[in-house]
């Protein structure tokens, strides 16, 4: 069946570096979509990406979608505390979650 | 409501014993999601409601799950004879529409302790 892999599963930066979290996916995907989990809280959806190639901004927040449509990047500028949390990608119309990336950031 | 609601949103229960987890969605979502996640992993697609079409039942891991909704309002998962493995957070989630078309607007989950 389908899987989706995230890579890191964790990563620890000190505030101010950059993240990326990284998405693949065995097969094509019709559509990604992002989530963020803060710690002991509930997913909560960032953005949804469709077009091959497509690239989205939120503020520090950079999402893009692989021109093959079997990958995705979630880069983050200059984190701050806030940004702590677990990154989910979710693939296709089933939504096939991946295991997240966990972000811790050191002050 | 504003948001998506569970309840409860902490159950601890007897091994054996049978529980009802509660979803009532946002009003106008179609769509309605059961997720199941075990602490410290990711989520597990358990069951996928759309309007009044069949549900995707795919995701149960066993004859021990079941999940109903009546039309386009409340859900409720049942767990007969709980296990151990079954403790996790179970997450309800909804949509306007369709799997994919929109991003899934999740409630803050029912925590199933099963001691």
């Amino acid at each position: 069946g389908q899987q989706v892999m995230q890579i890191p599963q964790y990563q620890h930066v000190q505030e101010g570096e950059d993240f990326t979290t990284y998405c693949n996916s065995s097969t094509t995907l019709s559509n990604i979509q992002w989530y963020k989990q803060r710690p002991g809280g509930h997913p909560v959806f960032l953005i949804q990406l469709v077009k091959s190639g497509e690239v989205k901004k939120q503020k520090r927040l950079t999402f893009q979608f692989g021109e093959a449509k079997k990958n995705s990047s979630l880069h983050i500028t200059a984190t701050q505390t806030t940004d702590v949390g677990t990154y989910f990608c979710a693939g296709n119309r089933k939504l096939v979650f991946g295991a997240g990336t966990i972000l811790r950031v050191k002050s | 409501g504003a948001g998506v609601s569970q309840s409860p949103s902490n159950k601890v229960t007897e091994k054996g014993k049978d529980v009802e987890l509660r979803c009532d969605p946002i009003s106008g979502h179609t769509a309605l999601y059961w997720y199941r996640q075990r602490l410290g992993q990711g989520l597990e697609f358990l069951i996928y409601f759309q309007g009044n079409s069949a549900p995707d039942k795919s995701g149960l891991p066993s004859d021990r799950f079941s999940a109903e909704r009546t039309g386009e309002s409340v859900s409720t998962l049942t767990i007969q004879r709980t296990q151990q493995e079954d403790s996790a957070v179970y997450l309800c989630a909804s949509s306007p529409r369709g799997q994919g078309d929109y991003g899934y607007t999740f409630g803050s989950g029912t925590r199933l302790t099963v001691v």
